[in-house]
């Protein structure tokens, strides 16, 4: 399978655990995205990397996210204590150029109890 | 900073019914302007998207959209509803005078096909 791919796909952990979401985008793929998107709500950016490179955060980032792609390939968001409201659909996508196609993975889902 | 807004969060058509999904978006210049398709515990998929020229679109699975820029809207459209339709429609717009050009979404449109 050559889309994004993510994993976990589901993560249930209790309040204050960490967590840690992988994603390996497509392999051409330069710039790679994070998303969130909660019940009932369209996608919600949260932050960008071109390359190995985190170009933009969104201020939904708090300062508990944060997410790296090291080698400018796979990408990790990792949150810190987790909270009730940090309950959502995490999702990746990659593309290869400004105006190429946004492809998703099938996302990380995460429930915090 | 742009927005989107879908009017309808569910919308029902009975299969063979025509279908339009309603898109209107805020952005201060020419938009980039895309419609997803997410199927339960799915990630998105592209269905299709406007950046110049014609107004009309043609998208993938028989879907195509018009760009309308005095109504600042974007329509999805298909003349006959599959049963395999029913899925949650997203509008986005791109921002590519950022150079992350990264999509603001609507809130949705979920589809329902009654047989």
């Amino acid at each position: 399978d050559t889309g994004v791919s993510q994993n976990p796909r589901h993560k249930i952990t209790k309040r204050g655990q960490n967590v840690t979401f992988r994603c390996d985008p497509i392999s051409e793929h330069n710039r790679l995205y994070w998303y969130r998107q909660t019940l009932g709500q369209g996608p919600e950016f949260l932050t960008y990397f071109q390359n190995e490179a985190q170009l933009e955060k969104s201020r939904l980032l708090s300062d508990r996210f944060s997410a790296e792609r090291p080698k400018g390939s796979f990408s990790t968001l990792e949150i810190q204590r987790t909270e009730q409201g940090d309950s959502a659909m995490y999702l990746c996508a990659s593309k290869a150029s400004q105006t190429g196609e946004l492809f998703f993975g099938e996302g990380s889902r995460l429930t915090v109890l | 900073a742009q927005s989107v807004t879908q009017p309808d969060i569910h919308i029902t058509v009975s299969e063979g019914a025509s279908l339009e999904l309603r898109c209107n978006y805020s952005y201060g210049a020419t938009p980039y302007l895309f419609w997803y398709v997410q199927s339960p515990g799915q990630g998105l998929q592209l269905l299709l998207k406007y950046f110049s020229g014609d107004t009309l679109v043609q998208g993938i699975k028989g879907f195509e959209a018009e760009f309308k820029r005095s109504q600042s809207s974007f329509n999805l459209r298909k003349p006959s509803v599959h049963w395999s339709d029913a899925a949650e429609y997203f509008c986005a717009v791109g921002d590519f005078n950022n150079a992350g050009n990264m999509l603001t979404f609507g809130g949705g449109t979920r589809l329902m096909v009654k047989p």
